[in-house]
């Protein structure tokens, strides 16, 4: 069954190092959601793609986050350098325009940084 | 800042009662709201959406939107401890279709 595919499900580094998670989008849908989730902060919008188009990444530390769609397929949501307060899970969401609200989660990257 | 606003929890019911679980929002503008159910360990899934004023049913899930109280509810009767879990309520943030989520209520079903 269509479902949104991440990876790596889980990803322990050290201060300082490069992250990279990718998120495959369910076949058809034009939009994509990335999305930080932490105990004390809930879960916040970090950037969003309609039609591969980046709509806002105003969630995004901008020193240190990027958003690429690279293709219609795959969602790519990078950290340099990483820092122990990024520490969270990360999860994609994809749906498509005409509903908004009814958006379809994957399920998550959990990343740990030392 | 939009917000969406939830109670924590833990708001604990004994199996077979009516858990409500209650947010509100800031944005006036907002027209839809969503209820997503998170299983501890796992992702937010959509379970109800609301657009209009008053009540919506699904089996035994009712949703109600108060616009003028700026006010959403879900409603579960008969509850089950598989309904144990966290809800998130999310207002519609814009023009662009994002979602603003509230921190979610803990629910706790005993059996």
């Amino acid at each position: 069954d269509a479902r949104v595919t991440q990876t790596p499900r889980h990803k322990v580094t050290e201060m300082g190092q490069e992250v990279t998670m990718r998120c495959q989008p369910i076949l058809g849908h034009n939009t994509v959601f990335w999305y930080r989730q932490t105990m004390m902060q809930g879960l916040e919008l970090l950037a969003y793609f309609r039609n591969r188009a980046p709509l806002d990444d105003s969630g995004m530390p901008k020193d240190r986050f990027s958003a690429e769609m690279p293709d219609a397929t795959l969602a790519t949501l990078k950290i340099q350098p990483s820092e122990p307060r990024d520490s969270a899970v990360y999860f994609c969401a994809s749906g498509l325009v005409g509903t908004p609200g009814e958006q379809y989660f994957g399920p998550g990257t959990r990343l740990t940084v030392t | 800042q939009k917000e969406v606003e939830q109670n924590s929890g833990p708001l604990s019911v004994p199996e077979g009662a009516i858990a409500s679980l209650n947010c509100t929002y800031s944005d006036r503008g907002s027209q839809s709201f969503f209820w997503y159910r998170q299983y501890s360990g796992k992702s937010p899934e959509l379970i109800m959406s609301i657009y209009s004023n008053g009540d919506k049913e699904d089996g035994r899930f009712t949703a109600q939107l108060n616009k003028a109280s700026q006010y959403v509810s879900l409603l579960i009767r008969d509850s089950q401890p598989s309904d144990s879990a966290t809800y998130l309520c999310a207002a519609e943030g814009g023009s662009q279709g994002n979602l603003i989520f509230g921190k979610g209520t803990k629910l706790s079903v005993k059996p």
